[in-house]
């Protein structure tokens, strides 16, 4: 079993602030993570992954994540944010075993204030 | 690529009635996930696909909803009899190859309200 949980469900904060939406899991497996993100009225994109190899991910948009094994933690930050990054940001897991689903935090809304 | 297709995009009905919603997933991936959204229970897998067979249907809330694939290139998610506490957005998702190593591609969602 495994679960994911996003500790902060809003995060306001002001236009070129650093960021970060923390995100925590817990599973029996090796594990995939990802961050995705959904901008409003629009589904989910795919903002980054981490499958093995450099702890620190970069994604688009500015967007990077840094996977800490011992902390089973997988933050997401960006050194400056716009106003069009406000949107709900989606931290997933997955097992790496074939049959293996994605599994969902409650999200994070990130809301960016002029 | 036209990316995962939903239909239709907003959908409001009466308690009581039939909802069908409907998912073209994106050619050539073999893996097709309904997943609900809802605020207080944020996103939940409610059943997946792997090459047109139900893997996972643990997620399903209840006997009123069912899904089908009977093409790799067609879903449906149906609600019978649908209940004010189904609205929800449903979303439509699919991906190719073993997790990890495709992307998963979502498709816009269904708004879904029952009154």
């Amino acid at each position: 079993a495994q679960s994911v949980t996003q500790l902060d469900s809003q995060v306001p904060v002001f236009e070129e602030a650093p960021v970060e939406l923390r995100c925590n899991y817990s599973s029996s497996v090796s594990v995939y993570l990802f961050w995705y993100v959904q901008y409003p009225n629009q589904g989910l994109q795919l903002l980054l992954k981490y499958l093995s190899g450099s702890t620190l991910v970069k994604g688009i948009n500015g967007f990077e994540a840094e996977f800490n094994k011992s902390q089973t933690s997988f933050h997401l930050r960006k050194p400056s944010v716009h106003i069009s990054d406000t949107a709900e940001y989606f931290c997933a897991v997955s097992g790496r075993n074939a049959g293996n689903m994605l599994t969902f935090g409650g999200g994070t809304r990130l809301m960016v204030k002029p | 690529d036209a990316g995962v297709i939903q239909s239709p995009r907003h959908e409001v009905t009466e308690m009581g009635q039939e909802v069908t919603l409907r998912c073209k997933p994106i050619s050539g991936h073999n893996s097709l996930f309904w997943y609900r959204q809802t605020m207080m229970r944020g996103l939940e897998l409610l059943i997946y696909f792997n090459n047109n067979v139900p893997i996972d249907d643990s997620g399903m809330p209840e006997d009123r909803f069912s899904a089908k694939m009977p093409n790799a290139s067609f879903s449906t998610l149906k609600i019978q009899p649908s209940e004010p506490r189904d609205s929800a957005v449903y979303f439509c998702a699919s991906r190719r190859g073993q997790p990890g190593n495709e992307k998963l591609f979502f498709g816009s969602g269904t708004q879904l309200s029952v009154l």
